[in-house]
């Protein structure tokens, strides 16, 4: 079955709030995730990654917090715009120990209200 | 631009057919990896090539195949075509000291009909 999930499919925020994507996993070997925005007619686009030795990492207007006791991952947007509108991925290593090649999610599509 | 090209983006197609999709990675990436995107199973991984080498496979079907060119560039083979082929077939690549961030291309668009 999947092992990487997103608990919402779907989420309206209004421009200028701030979006939360969350992710769940269920492989503890996991030591590397990332997150990759897709826009419509788009390959996935690299936002952020975390290691699981770590459990927060911030990057420009976007913080990844990473919870490994209950195996879940989040996507923080702060002051969301238009052009965040797209499908959220989180993807994970299964493999760890520097392996290659991610398992995604499904995905969680991003509506900014104006 | 994330640096990967994938052509053609688009290819319409008919059962039993068989199509070759072509990717050139980012330019030093040696590791191309194959995802297959459709609406009910979302991003799935079919397979990764290492410097011309097979380095890993996923869910791929015996009627798919890839190769991978000294030149680096990669190409995925379908054959025997089916309507539930029809998806988004999407390259990435890695560098050698960040295997695990993938880039990717834009895709192709494949209609089996």
């Amino acid at each position: 079955g999947e092992s990487v999930g997103l608990h919402l499919p779907t989420l309206s925020v209004q421009e200028g709030d701030n979006s939360i994507i969350n992710c769940a996993y269920s492989n503890s070997a996991s030591d590397y995730f990332i997150w990759y925005k897709q826009e419509s007619g788009k390959g996935p686009q690299f936002i952020i990654d975390i290691r699981s030795n770590m459990d927060k990492r911030q990057g420009q207007r976007v913080t990844v917090l990473l919870n490994k006791t209950v195996k879940h991952l989040s996507l923080q947007i702060a002051a969301t715009q238009p052009g965040d509108s797209a499908v959220y991925f989180c993807a994970e290593n299964p493999w760890g120990g520097g392996a290659d090649g991610l398992t995604f999610g499904k995905g969680t599509h991003l509506i900014i209200q104006p | 631009d994330s640096g990967v090209t994938q052509t053609p983006k688009h290819l319409i197609t008919a059962t039993g057919q068989r199509v070759t999709l072509r990717c050139s990675p980012r330019s030093g990436d040696l590791s191309v990896y194959w995802y297959q995107q459709s609406l009910d199973q979302g991003l799935q991984f079919l397979i990764q090539y290492y410097n011309g080498e097979e380095r890993a496979k996923g869910n791929i079907l015996e009627r798919f195949s890839a190769q991978q060119f000294p030149d680096l560039h990669s190409e995925l083979n379908l054959s025997s075509l089916e309507l539930g082929d029809s998806a988004l077939y999407f390259c990435a690549s890695s560098r050698q000291g960040d295997r695990e961030k993938l880039f990717f291309g834009s895709g192709t668009q494949l209609s089996v009909l």
